[in-house]
């Protein structure tokens, strides 16, 4: 079945570093969505992907897909403390219908 | 504009009881799926739903789990027989109607804990 991979599997930076998760599947996706949960809470959306190559931006966070619709990044620009929580990037494939499947997740520890 | 509510938000039931999980999507949607996340995991698809019909069930283990979203009222995860594995976050999302891909919403989970 369809795997989608993340890395690393935990992070720990002192805050005002960057930090970078991958995401990577082994199928081809039609759209790719990134997912943030704080410890004890629920995964909320951040952002959805469509095209191919695409890149956006919200603030400190820059998210891109893959030339290729198999991989993404979420990269983060001088963390906070309130950054802190597991990072879930979710693919769909084109199958017609809505199904996600979710990242292994990169859990995100800011000292400050 | 409630979000999506699950309830209970803990449940606690020893082994070989009925779990009953309930989840009601946010107001407008009529896409519900259902997901289950171990401690310090990702999540892992269960079902999928919608109105009276279950569209992808392919997460949902063969035996003591059922899942139903009727024509009135909130989607319903069952689980028979409970055992000790079953101790998970189990966390309700919901999306507009359509075939585009949207946003998933998700509910607060319910915490079960088997003992």
């Amino acid at each position: 079945g369809q795997q989608v991979m993340q890395i690393p599997q935990y992070q720990h930076v002192q805050e005002g570093e960057d930090f970078t998760t991958y995401c990577n599947s082994s199928t081809t996706l039609s759209n790719i969505q990134w997912y943030k949960q704080r410890p004890g809470g629920h995964p909320v959306f951040l952002i959805q992907l469509v095209k191919s190559g695409e890149v956006k931006k919200q603030k400190r966070l820059t998210f891109q897909f893959g030339e290729a619709k198999k991989n993404s990044s979420l990269h983060i620009t001088a963390t906070q403390t309130t950054d802190v929580g597991t990072y879930f990037c979710a693919g769909n494939i084109n199958t017609g219908f809505q199904k996600l499947v979710f990242g292994t997740g990169t859990r995100l520890l800011v000292s400050p | 504009n409630a979000g999506v509510m699950q309830n209970p938000r803990h449940l606690v039931r020893r082994r070989g009881q009925e779990a009953r999980l309930r989840c009601s999507p946010m107001k407008g949607h009529s896409h519900v799926y259902w997901y289950r996340q171990l401690p310090e995991e990702g999540l892992k698809f269960m079902v999928y739903l919608q109105k009276e019909n279950i569209i992808d069930e392919s997460g949902m283990p063969k035996e003591r789990f059922s899942a139903e979203f009727p024509k009135e009222g909130p989607s319903i995860l069952r689980i028979q027989q409970v055992v000790r594995g079953d101790s998970a976050a189990y966390f309700c999302a919901s999306s507009p109607p359509g075939m585009g891909a949207y946003e998933q919403y998700f509910g607060p989970g319910t915490r079960l804990t088997v003992t």
